[in-house]
Order: C-alpha cells, then structure tokens, then sequence
C-alpha cells in the first residue's frame, strides 16, 4: 500500500505541451506540497495545499497551477512546457505544519521525471 | 528565508563514522529535519530537532545547537548502503510559513 503515489513516474513531451502529474496520499495528512528537483538535487518548494486551500507559493510560474479535488490528490498541471522545466517533481504530504514545534515530517513520493524536448 | 549550508560531497570508508554538518540562518527557527535520498528515488525522514541535543536513533544521531545554528548527523558503523544523499531542512516561521525549506544536500559515498 503506497503512502504517497504519484503518476506517471517518467514523462517525455515536447516545449508547448501541456500536460498533469497526479499525486494522491493515503495517510489522512492535511498538507499536501509539491517539490521540483532539479538536475543539481536542489530540492526546491513549489505549492503547499492545506485542506484544499494554497497556503505558499513560492514565486512559481503561473504555468504552473495545482489543483486539489480533495485533501487526498493534489495534481499539477503544467501549461506551454519550456526546456527549463525538465526536472523530478516530488509529490509530499504531511500533517498540518502550523502545529508549534511539532514533527511535519513530509512523506514523498516516487518522483516523476519529466523531460521537454 | 533561510541560508541553509552543508557540505556536496563527501567520502568514507565503511565501517566508520562519517559527521555531516548543516548550518543555517533563520529569524523564527521552528524545526530541523533530516533526510536521506537515494540516487532515483524520494527522499525519506531520517531525523527531527527541535530543541538543543543529540537524538539517537539506531545508527543514526542527529545533534541541533540553536544558538550556533548548527545541525550534524552522524552515520555510525558505515554501510554500502548508506551512499546516498543527505538532506538537511529547516523550518522558519518568520516569513509566516511552516514549510521546511531544503538545503542542496550532501552526497556521501561509502567505499570498501
């Protein structure tokens, strides 16, 4: 039984596509994020959704959009694609990080590699 | 934000006892965590420190001193396995969020 189980794990497109990596958890967590990886293993914060509402964004390109029909799935979808966007993207969850002092540890998922060509 | 510095490579014979420093800048410090990659997969949760101290837990201690803004995880009885990538995170609340924010990560290499 995966925890957090995100699809597909490899994806090779060409630049202007678009296109949707889902990512569901099985954990009851309320946060749910989305990480980029890129080729030098900066592991880089892109969305946070806590009970389905964006609490960060860091500064992403509004190409880039998160979508959570519950607090179980949170999925990206990536619109016009551009070689610069080649990279893992970690899907992760978490219980609430507003708890004071408390272990959020993130559970990840397997990693989709996406490669734009 | 924060500026979180830890060592890209380092090497080790197995057996031993291998210490990976992580050093950071923060305004409301609220959490360090540890992680390790394997080449290919998802990072896993090593370690967590909020207060000052050492946490043991099996091979693997993680030591936190605040006011230093300092962290080390120290790897005991090395295995081939453990070659990986380690990944030092911290949380800051200052800027209003709690997520933990990434360092670039240590990739350490185990030798025979």
């Amino acid at each position: 039984d995966t925890a957090v189980s995100q699809t597909p794990k490899y994806l090779v497109t060409q630049m202007g596509n678009d296109k949707s990596i889902k990512c569901e958890q099985n954990l009851g967590h309320d946060t749910m994020y989305w990480y980029k990886q890129d080729s030098k293993k900066f592991l880089k914060i892109m969305f946070s959704y806590n009970n389905k509402e964006l609490i960060i964004n860091e500064t992403v390109p509004n190409r880039f959009s998160p979508k959570s029909p519950d607090k179980a799935h949170l999925n990206l979808h990536i619109n016009s694609l551009e070689l610069g966007d080649s990279a893992v993207y970690f899907c992760a969850s978490s219980q609430p990080t507003g708890l004071p002092a408390g272990n959020t540890e993130a559970f990840f998922g397997q990693g989709t590699r996406l490669t734009v060509v | 934000g924060q500026n979180i510095d830890q060592p890209t490579e380092m090497t080790a014979t197995e057996g031993a006892i291998v210490q990976i420093n992580c050093t950071y800048q923060t305004s409301g410090f609220n959490g360090l965590f540890w992680y390790q990659q394997h080449a290919g997969e998802a990072p896993t949760f090593l370690s967590y420190n909020v207060l000052d101290g050492l946490e043991e837990k099996g091979r693997f201690s993680s030591f936190l001193s605040r006011s230093k803004g300092y962290s080390y995880l120290l790897l005991k009885e090395l295995q081939m396995k453990d070659s990986a990538s380690y990944l030092c995170a911290v949380r800051d609340l200052a800027g209003g969020s709690y997520i933990p924010t990434f360092g670039r990560g240590t990739s350490l290499i185990v030798h025979p």
